[in-house]
């Protein structure tokens, strides 16, 4: 039973590109969520989705930061005209039912760094 | 609570005795609490939950305190090994704004001397 798969694992982007970072959930697992870690410190929560549906984004930088998980294939958190301060460790959980009632697990992360 | 950017408290123990990292955490509604272990350049590895109607519950070499009247979570991991070495972050399950999410504490860093 594999786990939750992240891609890339490193992404190297120059201000004002995109970045997209893809995340696979664990089988059988509908709820995905997408935290932010900078070095030395916790996850911060972005945003929380359910097959086709954004259920929680209150972590989600009000510009530039879109995420979905479509009805077929991965959750997708995209970053629009990045800049040096979005340089962090991305990482995307699963759960099988809400954050409220199971245990959600991780992915390895994508490291982005912005020149 | 809330992580904030602080330096990591870190804890050093020997190999073989027994460690305590310890979590204070911040909404007393909140009412499920995990313990994740997180390697360098990896993800985090669920550990151990206890829910808000226990006080303690067992893993194999670890053991979740939680006392709700001071709001403090605790990990104890027995006989501690070199592979035990990694960053530890309790989180909460805490309802804002009408959604349940997690928050993770700062974390603490365990190195394990030989």
């Amino acid at each position: 039973n594999a786990g939750v798969m992240q891609n890339p694992r490193h992404l190297v982007r120059r201000r004002g590109q995109e970045a997209r970072l893809r995340c696979s959930p664990m089988k059988g697992h509908s709820h995905v969520y997408w935290y932010r870690q900078l070095p030395e410190e916790g996850l911060k929560f972005m945003v929380y989705l359910q097959k086709e549906n954004i259920i929680d984004e209150s972590g989600m930088p009000k510009e530039r930061f879109s995420a979905e998980f479509p009805k077929e294939g991965p959750s997708i958190l995209r970053i629009q005209q990045v800049v040096r301060g979005d340089s962090a460790a991305y990482f995307c959980a699963s759960s099988k039912q809400g954050p409220h009632t199971d245990t959600q697990y991780f992915g390895p992360g994508t490291r982005l760094t912005v020149l | 609570g809330e992580s904030v950017g602080l330096h990591l408290p870190t804890l050093s123990v020997q190999e073989g005795d027994n460690s305590i990292i310890n979590c204070a955490y911040s909404n007393s509604a909140s009412d499920y609490f995990i313990w994740y272990k997180q390697e360098s350049g990896k993800g985090p590895q669920f550990i151990i939950d206890i829910r808000s109607n226990m006080d303690k519950r067992q893993g194999q070499r670890v053991t979740v305190l939680l006392n709700k009247t001071v709001k403090h979570l605790s990990l104890q991991i027995a006989a501690t090994q070199p592979g035990d070495s990694a960053v530890y972050f309790c989180a909460e399950n805490i309802r804002i704004q009408g959604a349940q999410k997690l928050v993770f504490g700062q974390g603490t860093r365990l190195t394990i001397n030989p």
